[in-house]
């Protein structure tokens, strides 16, 4: 597809249990950011990749959320022992070149996660 | 510390009309401004992107205006339908942050 997918498109967890969740990117786009949106809010930055250089995580609200990008295209996104504050859309972009470029950031349609 | 403040009450009005929407920020001089539209259930979708040294922009029916004086930008949609009813987010490339920061969005709702 000529969009970025993101998977699952919904999950359902147990508070406790780790969590992963897919985007794959806009063919050739070298920028991938992942953000949280919890209800009626604003997008929150988690954290950012741009080609091989070390990822911005500055985002990321603690240690248990983690990701990576492999091969410079699909990106997983890891919540460990996941809490009910967790509750929120996580939404993937990618973006052609930020270098240079003007940052316009494609998004995916989300994966709604729900911590019981 | 910086800040993106968009009106978080909805913006109701009539079909036809020109609906404005405000962003407004706070310590800081970007670069540039970016205007996206968010449909419930969905990601966000650019729709103008205007440069600091840019006043105004225009596509279609949409113009946004820069006013880096003021550190304001309004966004607007002339003519405005029913299916231009969504959530409006602004953002901003903020220092020491190499993703965009996004303000929380203004509601709009056109009704017919």
């Amino acid at each position: 597809g000529a969009g970025v997918s993101q998977s699952p498109s919904n999950k359902v967890t147990e508070k406790g249990k780790d969590v992963e969740l897919r985007c794959d990117p806009i063919s050739g786009h070298t920028a991938l950011y992942w953000y949280r949106q919890s209800l009626g809010q604003g997008l929150e930055f988690l954290i950012y990749f741009q080609g091989n250089s070390a990822p911005d995580k500055s985002g990321l609200p603690s240690d248990r959320f983690s990701a990576e990008r492999t091969g410079g295209s699909v990106s997983t996104l890891t919540i460990q022992r996941t809490q009910q504050e967790d509750s929120a859309v996580y939404l993937c972009a990618s973006s052609p070149d930020r270098w240079g470029g003007t940052d316009t950031q494609y998004f995916g349609p989300g994966t709604r996660l729900t911590v019981l | 510390s910086q800040k993106i403040e968009q009106n978080s009450e909805a913006l109701n009005i009539q079909e036809g009309k020109t609906a404005t929407l405000t962003c407004n920020y706070t310590n800081y001089s970007p670069a540039y401004l970016q205007w996206y539209r968010q449909d419930p259930g969905r990601g966000p979708v650019f729709l103008l992107l205007i440069r600091e040294n840019e006043k105004e922009k225009r596509k279609e029916r949409l113009k946004v205006t820069f006013d880096t004086t003021l550190k304001q930008s309004l966004f607007h949609i002339t003519a405005s339908q029913p299916a231009d009813s969504a959530t409006y987010l602004c953002a901003l490339d903020m220092t020491g942050r190499r993703a965009l920061t996004f303000g929380s969005g203004t509601r709009l709702q056109v009704q017919p």
